[in-house]
């Protein structure tokens, strides 16, 4: 089974900071990546799918890179309403891992 | 707009059963794959079954198969998952999501979902 690995586990930044998370496949996943942004006590929010591919409404300063087995989510400009767990998600035919999050705290 | 809403979590025994609904809107149910996925208390995502719109393709997580059945009834625009044999590793947040992308899944609704808690 392939597994997703997310780094760091916990992020501390400040308002208007460059943030990049990076989230690795055990294997290569071509870009079936997706990222998700969850705030406490609500559903998670779908970001990016295909990897950079932002999904209508998304704030521009949230981007995403990376094929293969390594990829990145940029924050350029973290904003407070950013301040929670991302999740990255890897998909390919009927299957689906989860990355096991990074939190975004305030600094 | 779309919207999803999970019921039937509550409070269950060890090796109890269970039943999850989710009740789908603003959308045309029939043609859009569901799916479940769970979070158990402070922890992250878990992907747990998924089924195709005319409900042809089903497909689970390890640690569910075998006791864990996903359905779904198109004319009542409505998902479930049937729960069996429930431990208390099953304890988690139930949320059913609709899939974007088919046989590649991604997962661009969710539902608030529903909580199952399993203990003596």
């Amino acid at each position: 089974d392939i597994q997703m690995t997310q780094s760091p586990s916990t992020l501390s930044a400040s308002v208007g900071d460059r943030v990049t998370i990076t989230c690795r496949a055990s294997q290569s996943i071509s870009t079936w990546l997706a990222w998700y942004q969850q705030k406490p006590g609500k559903a998670p929010k779908l970001l990016i799918h295909k990897a950079s591919t932002l999904e209508s409404g998304v704030p521009s300063r949230f981007s995403g890179s990376g094929s293969g087995t390594e990829f990145t989510l940029t924050i350029s400009g973290l904003q407070p309403d950013d301040f929670a767990t991302y999740y990255c998600q890897r998909y390919n035919t009927y299957s689906v891992t989860f990355g096991q999050g990074t939190k975004v705290e305030i600094k | 707009q779309v919207q999803l809403v999970e019921s039937g979590g509550g409070l269950v025994k060890p090796g109890g059963s269970l039943r999850l609904s989710c009740a789908a809107s603003g959308f045309s149910f029939s043609d859009e794959y569901m799916s479940w996925i769970r979070q158990a208390p402070g922890k992250g995502l878990e992907w747990i079954s998924y089924i195709s719109s005319s409900s042809y393709y089903i497909n689970y997580a390890d640690s569910v198969r075998g006791r864990f059945t996903i359905s779904r009834d198109n004319a009542n625009s409505s998902l479930y998952l049937q729960l069996k044999s429930l431990r208390a590793e099953d304890t988690a947040l139930y949320f059913c999501a609709r899939v974007r992308g088919g046989s590649y899944p991604t997962f661009d609704f969710w539902g608030p979902g529903t909580l199952v808690t399993v203990s003596s």
